[in-house]
């Protein structure tokens, strides 16, 4: 079953840039992950997905300052210009046939 | 606009059974899966289970968690997907939420409910 490691928090000041990881299990190096921000108080919502190539499939209405990227295990999300409303929760997620796994979480904080 | 409202949450005792409803609008609801994801207060996110379209003979999937106490099921003709739980125990307490996957070779969405409570308290 393939697990998902996420740091606990991440930070950065306003108008910088932010990079979170996800990192796959061994033997699930090439997994696609999706990325899922959760605002407080607020419901999660799909931002975009990331495949092992790099290729990442941007959800609708999401803004062009989130981005994915690939290297190895590890999946990224690239948050450029740093908004106040980024501060949220960053969840990354995979699945298999049939089991679907989120990873711990981020918590972005906007200094 | 893809429209996911969720419904049936409340107060029940352990051991007791509650029906969650997902009630979908803006897409075609029939060519999507759908998901029930769950969040204890101040956790992460955990996958409860999914039901797939009638073209994959709304094939379930469930978490170990939950398996043999939870059942999904899905009305088309209503465009409303269902979350039975039975036995339900005190760690089954969370904000339950709907979502929807469709994937295909060009495009993958993913949208999310609001969620509705549960809570599992004597």
């Amino acid at each position: 079953q393939p697990v998902l490691t996420q740091s606990s928090s991440a930070s950065a000041s306003l108008g910088s840039s932010v990079r979170l990881t996800c990192t796959l299990n061994s033997g699930h190096r090439n997994y696609i992950i999706a990325w899922h921000q959760q605002q407080p108080g607020k419901a999660p919502r799909y931002l975009m997905k990331v495949e092992s190539s790099g290729i990442h499939n941007t959800g609708s209405g999401v803004p062009d300052r989130f981005s994915g990227s690939s290297s190895g295990a590890d999946r990224y999300l690239t948050i450029s210009d740093l908004q106040s409303e980024d501060e949220a929760d960053y969840y990354c997620e995979t699945w298999d046939s049939d089991v679907w796994v989120f990873g711990g979480g981020t918590k972005v904080t906007v200094l | 606009e893809v429209q996911l409202v969720e419904s049936g949450g409340g107060l029940v005792q352990p051991g007791g059974s509650l029906k969650l409803s997902c009630a979908a609008s803006g897409f075609t609801f029939s060519g999507s899966s759908l998901h029930w994801v769950r969040q204890t207060s101040g956790k992460g996110l955990e996958w409860v289970g999914r039901i797939r379209s009638k073209a994959n003979d709304f094939a379930t999937a469930y978490a170990a968690s939950v398996n043999g106490r939870f059942t999904i099921s899905r009305d088309d003709s209503k465009d409303t997907a269902f979350l039975q739980m039975n036995s339900l125990k005190i760690d089954d307490t969370a904000v339950y939420y709907c979502k929807r996957v469709k994937m295909t070779a060009s495009m993958t969405a993913m949208d999310w409910g609001q969620g509705t409570l549960v809570t599992v308290s004597s």
